[in-house]
This record gives structure tokens, C-alpha cells and sequence, in this order.
């Protein structure tokens, strides 16, 4: 089946500094990219929605000055955290969709702000 | 926009028993209803997924069912083993071409042995 690829898979980051997520679709061409932030017990929220060469989409209360979403190609999809915070700590998971096989998900990445 | 309702927040079942977890929709346009298993630090994995034209499918222990008219879909497992321990997600997706996917708030199922 379809498989998104997301990297990293865990990481640590000094408070200020900045991170970057990618996923990528490796058997697919993922025209449209969903990315999900999860904190402990709690569902997924949506962030945003990224559509291959034109600006994400971003939900309510979601700072897009913060949270930069490229989506260049087909294939790559990436989600920097910028000045992170502590309180940006959480999972975050992109998902991408398909028409036959429904969401793919990533495998998501455990963000760590200290 | 859509808002999905799932209860119970959790649920425990012993080894052999039943367990149903249930989601309400608000939007009448919801057409795809996928329902997750995700394990602690996991992706959400699909275990069963029903559209908007079926009322109802299986898939050995696992059944969904769909109400459109009173809005609701529920999850349904048989023969529960301590394996299948785990939060269940709900959602509901009102595009044709799926879109956005709106997620209950899970279920943790802990099955005892």
C-alpha cells in the first residue's frame, strides 16, 4: 500500500531554535497534505492543509508565521516549527490523501522543546 | 463545519467480551466514516472504514454500522483480546474526494485478560 515516509521520527530542540518535519510519499504523488498536532491523551487537531505549489491553508488559531508549511512537489511535503517553545512540544503527523486508499498517514514526529 | 462526538472516553472489557464505542456527526454532507487504532507514540492505523451508501460492514471481529439518518456510527468488536487494547478514533470526512478529516476525541480501550 502507500507509504509516507516522516522524518525525524523524534527530536530535541533548545528553546528560540527551529525544526523541520518532512514527509514524504514514496510510492505516490501526494497532491494534498494534511498536518496534525496531537498532545497527550488528546485527538488529533488539523493544523493546516497543504496543497502542492500553491500556500497551505491554515486552521483557526493556528499561527502561520510559526508553523511554515512547504509543499514543493509532489512527493514532499515539510513543516518547520519556528522559535520553538516548550508549549510547542507535542506529536505532530502529516497524512496525505488518496482517492482509493483513503489517508495515509506518517509515521509522526515527537517534538521536545527544552 | 463538521463536529464529530465520540463516547465513552474509555472503556474497559474483559478478555471474550464486546466492546462498542460510538460517534455522532453534525454535518448531513459526511460521507466517509473511517475508524482508527493508534497504540501510544504510533500512527493512527485504519482498522475499518464505511461510506455514506452502506449501512453496515464487517471484517471478521471488527463490524461498523452507520446511521445517516440520526447521524451516527459505531464501532463494534467481538471477541475482544488484550491486544486490541489501544484508543479508537472516529471521524468523518464530508468531501468527495475525501478532504479534511474531522476526528472524534478517542476512545482508550484496555481489554483485561
Amino acid at each position: 500500500g502507500a507509504v509516507v515516509s516522516q522524518h525525524p521520527s523524534w527530536v530535541i530542540c533548545k528553546s528560540g531554535t527551529s525544526v523541520k518535519i518532512e514527509c514524504r510519499s514514496l510510492d505516490f504523488q501526494a497532491t494534498t497534505m494534511f498536518w496534525y498536532r496531537q498532545f497527550p491523551k488528546q485527538s488529533l487537531m488539523l493544523m493546516a492543509t497543504s496543497n502542492e505549489g500553491s500556500k497551505a491553508t491554515y486552521e483557526q488559531g493556528v499561527e502561520k508565521d510559526k508553523f511554515l508549511i512547504n509543499h514543493a512537489s509532489l512527493t514532499l511535503s515539510t513543516l518547520t516549527v519556528t522559535s520553538a517553545h516548550p508549549e510547542d512540544s507535542s506529536f505532530y503527523i502529516c497524512s496525505a490523501e488518496q482517492v482509493i486508499d483513503g489517508y495515509t498517514f506518517g509515521s509522526g514526529t515527537r517534538l521536545t522543546v527544552v | 463545519g463538521e463536529n464529530v462526538e465520540q463516547h465513552p472516553s474509555t472503556l474497559s472489557v474483559q478478555e471474550g467480551d464486546s466492546a462498542v464505542i460510538k460517534c455522532t456527526y453534525s454535518d448531513s454532507a459526511s460521507n466517509y466514516f473511517p475508524w482508527y487504532k493508534q497504540e501510544l507514540g504510533k500512527r493512527p492505523q485504519l482498522i475499518i472504514d464505511i461510506r455514506s451508501n452502506v449501512g453496515e460492514k464487517k471484517d471478521q471481529r471488527i463490524a461498523v454500522t452507520l446511521n445517516k439518518t440520526a447521524k451516527h456510527f459505531s464501532l463494534h468488536i467481538t471477541e475482544t483480546q488484550p491486544e486490541d487494547s489501544a484508543v479508537y478514533f472516529c471521524a468523518a470526512s464530508t468531501s468527495s474526494t475525501l478532504g479534511r478529516l474531522y476526528f472524534g476525541r478517542g476512545t482508550q480501550l484496555t481489554v483485561w485478560p
